[in-house]
């Protein structure tokens, strides 16, 4: 597709339910990141995949977080047993592979507002 | 885990008045530093990607320096308009990671 799209644009789910938030990348992206934004607070990085390697997990902030990748497409990411702290915007972003000394500017998609109530 | 911290969080000017803001970063190890744009209810948008200690780049009336070994990028806006009003993130990528830390951002309020 043109751009970064996420799915669903917004979640309001009961504390303890399990959620799965959906990115599709640009074509061509072999880089994923997830990233989240809780209220008043900056992005803080979750997981980072990059093509066929082992993915970045170092951000996920407790086993109830996992991430899975088909390929170099669709990412989805799973919160089990939410709690009130996971309410936040989860945002995808892909770019090409930033591999060695390669840069490229992340595309962001619009993000999926989570409230866990 | 790198440190990335940008001032000042928030900032209010006049329309027409010239600004800029600071992203610091840890010099070592260092690979790239990206800026970005978010305005409310829209995605975060690339506005630069810099590598090279000195480098400058600009985009019509706003530039950004970048000093890498003090680990230091500045984000200048020349002429400020009220569509500028955003948060603008920094965004530091080191040594072979593949992902970039980010900045907690300064949000820019531009009164016409």
């Amino acid at each position: 597709g043109a751009g970064v799209s996420q799915s669903p644009s917004n979640k309001v789910t009961e504390k303890g339910k399990d959620v799965e938030l959906r990115c599709d990348p640009i074509s061509g992206h072999t880089a994923l990141y997830w990233y989240r934004q809780r209220l008043g607070q900056g992005l803080e990085f979750l997981i980072y995949f990059q093509g066929n390697s082992a993915p970045d997990k170092s951000g996920l902030p407790s086993d109830r977080f996992s991430a899975e990748r088909t390929g170099e497409s669709v990412s989805t990411l799973t919160i089990q047993r939410t709690q009130q702290e996971d309410s936040a915007v989860y945002l995808c972003a892909s770019s090409l592979a930033q591999t060695g000394r390669a840069n490229y500017g992340y595309t962001f998609g619009s993000g999926t507002r989570l409230t866990v109530v | 885990i790198l440190n990335v911290e940008q001032s000042p969080q928030s900032l209010h000017v006049q329309e027409g008045d010239s600004t800029n803001f600071t992203c610091s970063f840890p010099s070592s190890n260092f690979y790239a530093l990206h800026w970005y744009r978010w305005e409310t209810a829209k995605s975060p948008e690339a506005l630069f990607v810099m590598t090279l200690n000195g480098d400058e780049k600009k985009k019509g009336r706003i530039s950004a320096t970048l000093n890498t070994k003090e680990g230091y990028s500045y984000l200048y806006i020349k002429g400020s308009q009220p569509e500028d009003s955003a948060t603008y993130l920094c965004a530091s990528r080191n040594t072979n990671a593949g992902k970039s830390t980010f900045g907690d951002g300064t949000t820019l309020t531009v009164k016409p």
